[in-house]
């Protein structure tokens, strides 16, 4: 089976830098996601790490380590707007993505 | 990408009652899965839709308490049997695969059930 543990909440100011952290236990690898979920909407794609190293997207950046099983969602120049739930997940060949119990994230001005 | 539709939005049913859920995808996709996620914790994967066979479910759900349709590369059903309070939750409908990246899996907005 798999395991996935991130932190369950974290707190900043606008402004700001966070790193929400996962690390997972899997009996198959095919990579690492991560979704946000704001209140009452449905989990949207923010990005996805299949071989080691730091792949960025604007404002947000992923990292994985494969060796440790442990990979990362930076969130840089933090915005009230970023405050939702972050969930990491991780995929098996051809099934679904199985997530972690997510990290809420609370943005403060 | 692609975009899921969901009927219904939400519904309030009477234990004992049954309930399907159907999802709409705008492009063909390979795969469709059904998760559960009750208010404020994660996504649990219930089953993945298989077109033409048997859905495939995960431990702790079974085909006679949620059986699932999925006629073509587009829609699927979920029926929530027979439901009890405890089936209370938000249900979600997701794809990937073909038109979309493969990598990416897109989300429904979900169907939020309430068993009185």
């Amino acid at each position: 089976g798999q395991s996935l543990e991130q932190p369950s909440e974290v707190t900043a100011v606008e402004g700001a830098i966070v790193q929400i952290n996962c690390t997972y236990q899997t009996s198959g690898f095919y990579g690492l996601s991560w979704y946000q979920q704001h209140d009452g909407g449905a989990p949207t794609f923010l990005s996805y790490n299949a071989l080691d190293g730091l792949e960025e997207t604007g404002r947000f950046s992923s990292f994985l380590s494969r060796s440790d099983s442990y990979g990362y969602l930076l969130l840089q120049e933090l915005q009230m707007k970023d405050s939702a739930s972050y969930f990491c997940a991780v995929k098996e060949a051809g099934t679904a993505l199985i997530f972690g119990k997510g990290t809420t994230l609370s943005v403060s001005s | 990408s692609a975009v899921i539709s969901q009927k219904p939005s939400r519904d309030i049913c009477q234990r004992g009652t049954s309930l399907t859920i159907q999802c709409q995808v705008d492009s063909q996709v390979t795969m469709m899965f059904w998760y559960r996620q009750q208010p404020g914790q994660s996504l649990t994967l219930i089953a993945t839709a298989n077109q033409g066979s048997e859905a495939t479910y995960e431990s702790g759900f079974v085909i006679d308490k949620f059986p699932i349709s999925r006629p073509n590369l587009t829609f699927s059903t979920l029926t929530v049997s027979n439901m009890s309070p405890e089936d209370s939750s938000i249900y979600l409908c997701s794809a990937s695969g073909m038109t979309t990246r493969h990598n990416e899996q897109f989300f429904g907005p979900g169907t939020r059930l309430t068993v009185l």
